[in-house]
């Protein structure tokens, strides 16, 4: 199946500071999904995006589709603590008009210092 | 709204042992999934529902595992004899229909086999 490549896999960043992440595929995706996930607890959805080029905010969060649909990005401002966790990417993994299985990456895994 | 809830949150059981575990979707939704989570791991689809039809499974679904869907509401996941490579979180997440709707995650159910 399709893998969705993450990067960095881990951050470790001051409070405050801005934080930028990627995902990226040799596929090309219809979907792009951003999900925060916290110890013990399930994935948390942030960010929807349904269209090449296409830039979403979120509070502190904005999220953009890659043009060429193969990427895409999540960028975190002025990081507070609560921001620590686990940030997965994730799109459809097949065509089975919208209610296929999830493909996710490995995560970026968001540590701060106070 | 009460969220996608998932029972037990933990279970440790022996090698060889069957175990079942249990989702309560968010009302309304028809559609149902279920994933496995290992360690350092994004989740990884397993099977989906649209309401009590099995309609997808990923070839991680071995013969050992099986789910239900009855009614079309709660959905249990049953691991027959089960192995040391089972242990992971088993996640749920639901969604409603009509074309690609975001799938929202339970806390999930984590295995642990001894």
């Amino acid at each position: 199946g399709q893998q969705l490549n993450q990067s960095p896999q881990s951050m470790f960043i001051q409070e405050g500071e801005d934080v930028s992440m990627n995902c990226t595929s040799s596929s090309i995706f219809n979907t792009w999904l951003w999900y925060k996930q916290d110890p013990g607890e399930g994935p948390v959805l942030l960010i929807a995006l349904y269209k090449a080029g296409e830039l979403t905010s979120n509070g502190r969060l904005t999220a953009q589709f890659g043009i060429t649909r193969k990427d895409s990005f999540l960028n975190i401002s002025a990081s507070i603590p609560s921001d620590v966790g686990i940030y997965f990417c994730a799109s459809l993994e097949g065509s089975g008009g919208g209610a296929d299985g999830l493909t996710f990456g490995k995560g970026t895994h968001l540590i701060i210092q106070p | 709204d009460t969220g996608v809830s998932q029972d037990p949150r933990h279970k440790i059981t022996k090698r060889g042992q069957n175990v079942t575990f249990r989702c309560d979707p968010i009302s309304e939704h028809n559609r149902l999934y279920w994933y496995r989570q290992t360690l350092g791991q994004g989740p990884e689809f397993l099977t989906y529902f649209q309401n009590e039809a099995q309609l997808e499974k990923s070839r991680l679904l071995s013969d050992r595992f099986s789910a239900e869907r009855p009614k079309g509401s709660f959905s249990t996941l049953e691991i027959q004899r089960t192995e040391q490579g089972d242990s992971a979180m088993y996640l749920c997440a639901s969604s409603s229909t009509g074309g690609f709707q975001p799938q929202h995650f339970g806390d999930g159910t984590r295995l642990s086999i001894l």
